[in-house]
């Protein structure tokens, strides 16, 4: 069975601690792995795309890279307006269903 | 630019009543999707579609209907409230291509079922 789980389930920094988010995955046959990033009261709003092993995005604070079983999102210096639940989802195949974490909530104290 | 246009915000039903969801997309984006979030859960996908009058169900269909009489629009149906179905539903669409072409999401409606 095909299964997504993130950890930790919450993270507390404080201004200017770099640290990382896992989302590790257990799939057939993986097509895509996205990154969102969700505020309170908000949708998930698009963060990256990775498609095979090795590949690596950058945006900002936020670089997100990709094994053959699991995805970090590595997050830099980071500011409290980088405080959000960061989702990830994979596309596993042709039927236009991902599968989705349970997301990391990150809290970043100034 | 609106996006995806999510109405209520906020809805409070008694067990057994009806009601719509609404959803609007004015991108011209051929998939759309309604999705349940429960805590500690990941997202649930509950039904899509690829395009007008094509609909299909997802990992959690039970108690709720579709239809896509259009391409910018996208209700979901709620045909007898049950207290399970309290939780934060988000609309998502995107144009087909599902690997390369990430969701838009709207900004929820909760529901709450007494």
């Amino acid at each position: 069975e095909d299964q997504v789980t993130q950890s930790p389930e919450a993270l507390r920094l404080q201004e200017g601690e770099s640290s990382s988010l896992n989302c590790s995955y257990t799939v057939s046959g993986l097509r895509g792995l996205f990154w969102y990033r969700q505020d309170p009261g908000k949708g998930p709003e698009f963060l990256f795309t990775l498609y095979s092993a090795g590949e690596e995005k950058e945006k900002e604070r936020l670089k997100a890279t990709l094994t053959k079983k699991e995805s970090f999102l590595h997050i830099t210096a980071p500011k409290p307006e980088d405080s959000a639940t960061y989702l990830c989802a994979l596309y596993v195949d042709s039927n236009y269903q991902l599968i989705w974490g349970a997301g990391t909530k990150l809290i970043i104290k100034p | 630019n609106a996006g995806v246009t999510q109405t209520p915000k906020f809805q409070v039903l008694k067990t057994g009543q009806s009601m719509t969801l609404q959803c609007a997309q004015d991108m011209n984006h051929e998939y759309m999707s309604w999705y349940r979030q429960d805590p500690g859960m990941g997202l649930r996908l509950i039904h899509y579609s690829v395009g007008a009058g094509i609909t299909d169900q997802g990992e959690v269909p039970n108690g709720y209907n579709v239809s896509r009489s259009t391409t910018e629009d996208f209700p979901l149906r709620l045909l007898s409230a049950a207290p399970s179905q309290t939780s934060v539903y988000f609309c998502a669409s995107s144009p087909l291509g599902m690997n390369n072409s990430p969701l838009h999401f709207g900004n929820g409606t909760r529901l709450t079922v007494t």
